[in-house]
């Protein structure tokens, strides 16, 4: 099975900064990629999913990808004590499963 | 908004035992999904399901069986239970191919 990697953190940042969460994945033929939030005792939440090259905006959040590169990205502006949570990276490899990265733990403090 | 529902929160069952995860959602989609997590390994896919009565093995299918009777509804059948299989169990269920995952609020399944 094709990687998807991400830093299982915790990715610690002051309440109101931009926290990054970044991604790679293996697989060069795929196409689709979602970011999900997982609070703890949760299930996931879908956040974005991005498609094409480049930004997608929603909110505070933006979506990043380059497909070159095999990245993508999550910012998320002004974050809150509220996005405290486990961020998954999911990429559509073939067929009709996601491959999901480990997540990334975010923890805003106040 | 999509509405994945999982019939129970936590489930407690015996060694042996034959158990079933119910999941229904009630957006039309087509594709339904069976996960488990699991601390470090993260989320893998038992099984999947693209059309009433189509399914598909996921990563890790070995003690487990579906079935998809109505398009609205996937189970998950865990024929003779073990304490390897405790786990989260998550539904999620796309519209279409390239479709977002929506997922439902996970069974915590004990084996004792």
């Amino acid at each position: 099975q094709k990687e998807v990697e991400q830093n299982s953190g915790p990715l610690s940042v002051p309440e109101g900064a931009i926290a990054s969460l970044n991604c790679t994945y293996s697989d060069r033929g795929s196409q689709s990629f979602f970011w999900y939030r997982q609070y703890s005792g949760k299930s996931p939440e879908l956040i974005m999913f991005i498609y094409s090259n480049g930004d997608k905006e929603d909110g505070r959040f933006t979506a990043q990808l380059n497909k070159a590169s095999q990245y993508v990205s999550l910012l998320i502006r002004d974050s809150q004590p509220s996005d405290s949570a486990t961020y998954l990276c999911a990429v559509l490899e073939s067929g009709y499963a996601l491959n999901f990265g480990k997540g990334t733990s975010l923890l805003v403090t106040p | 908004d999509v509405k994945v529902t999982q019939s129970s929160r936590y489930l407690v069952k015996r060694t042996g035992e034959k158990v079933f995860l119910e999941c229904v959602q009630d957006m039309d989609h087509e594709n339904m999904f069976w996960y488990r997590q699991d601390p470090g390994l993260g989320l893998r896919l038992i099984y999947f399901s693209y059309d009433v009565k189509m399914k598909e093995k996921g990563d890790i299918p070995e003690g487990y069986s579906v079935s998809r009777e109505k398009k609205e509804r996937f189970s998950l059948i865990l024929e003779s239970a073990s304490t390897n299989q405790t786990s989260m169990y998550l539904c999620a269920s796309s519209f279409g191919h390239s479709q977002p995952q929506h997922f439902g609020d996970g069974t915590r399944l004990s084996i004792l």
